[in-house]
């Protein structure tokens, strides 16, 4: 199965919004609610940003954001910040019990 | 806290076996999934199986099938991960995360091991 389809970069200025897309099918995305996005900075260990598509963890900033419409989800930041600079995966269930993750957007924050 | 460590870095010849421990704590065990996800130099996460923390139950992605082991032991609360026949292009962080709703696959992980350099090297 291939791996759901991420830009492979996006950037931005401080203060401004950016959007992430993740596109998959309706054997994934498009059939459940379990898409989750994470941030990962090199050296480190990926965290979780949103999870069940647009639910956020308590300790994450309100400035991440999740939404999904048919086959392809979002995940958007407002008001980058220069600590917002990362690479960022989303995943997804599937109709299989497997698990797929996207294959990665590193962020620029200009 | 919540907290998975792993085992540390492994060095490995080709055709060769690793076997990456995943030691959990601060939560009950038995009653999460934990995933296994990799990743290789330059690449993408790539996500290769989970396993119950309850029954021990797997399912790996095809990649992976016929060359992965994933097993626990709940009477020290670890995770295990073995790859056989290892090729260059195993060259990887290799890292146990643990799922976050209990008894559930959501692929929400919500605490990551802090990853374990398996090299693959001839």
């Amino acid at each position: 199965q291939s791996a759901l389809t991420q830009p492979a970069s996006v950037s931005g200025s401080p203060g401004q919004s950016i959007t992430i897309s993740c596109t998959g099918t309706p054997r994934d995305v498009g059939g459940y609610n379990y898409v989750s996005w994470y941030q990962h900075h090199p050296g480190k260990a990926p965290k979780l940003v949103i999870f069940d598509v647009s639910n956020r963890p308590s300790e994450v900033s309100y400035r991440f954001s999740g939404s999904k419409s048919g086959s392809t989800a979002s995940l958007t930041i407002s008001g980058l910040q220069t600590e917002d600079e990362a690479d960022y995966y989303c995943n997804s269930y599937t109709t299989s019990g497997t698990v797929i993750f996207g294959g990665g957007t590193h962020l620029t924050v200009l | 806290q919540v907290q998975l460590v792993q085992s540390g870095a492994e060095v490995k010849r080709p055709g060769a076996s690793v076997k990456v421990s995943c030691k959990a704590s601060g939560y009950t065990f038995n009653s999460y999934f934990i995933n296994w996800v990799r990743q290789a130099p330059g690449q993408g996460l790539e996500w290769m199986g989970w396993i119950s923390g309850y029954n021990g139950n797997t399912k790996y992605a095809q990649k992976f099938q016929g060359r992965v082991t994933m097993t626990i032991d709940t009477s020290t609360s670890t995770a295990y991960m073995e790859l056989r026949s290892l090729k260059s292009d195993d060259t990887a962080v290799y890292h146990c995360a643990k799922e976050r709703v209990s008894f559930t696959i959501t692929a929400g992980f919500d605490t990551w091991g802090q990853g374990t350099l398996v090299t693959v090297s001839s």
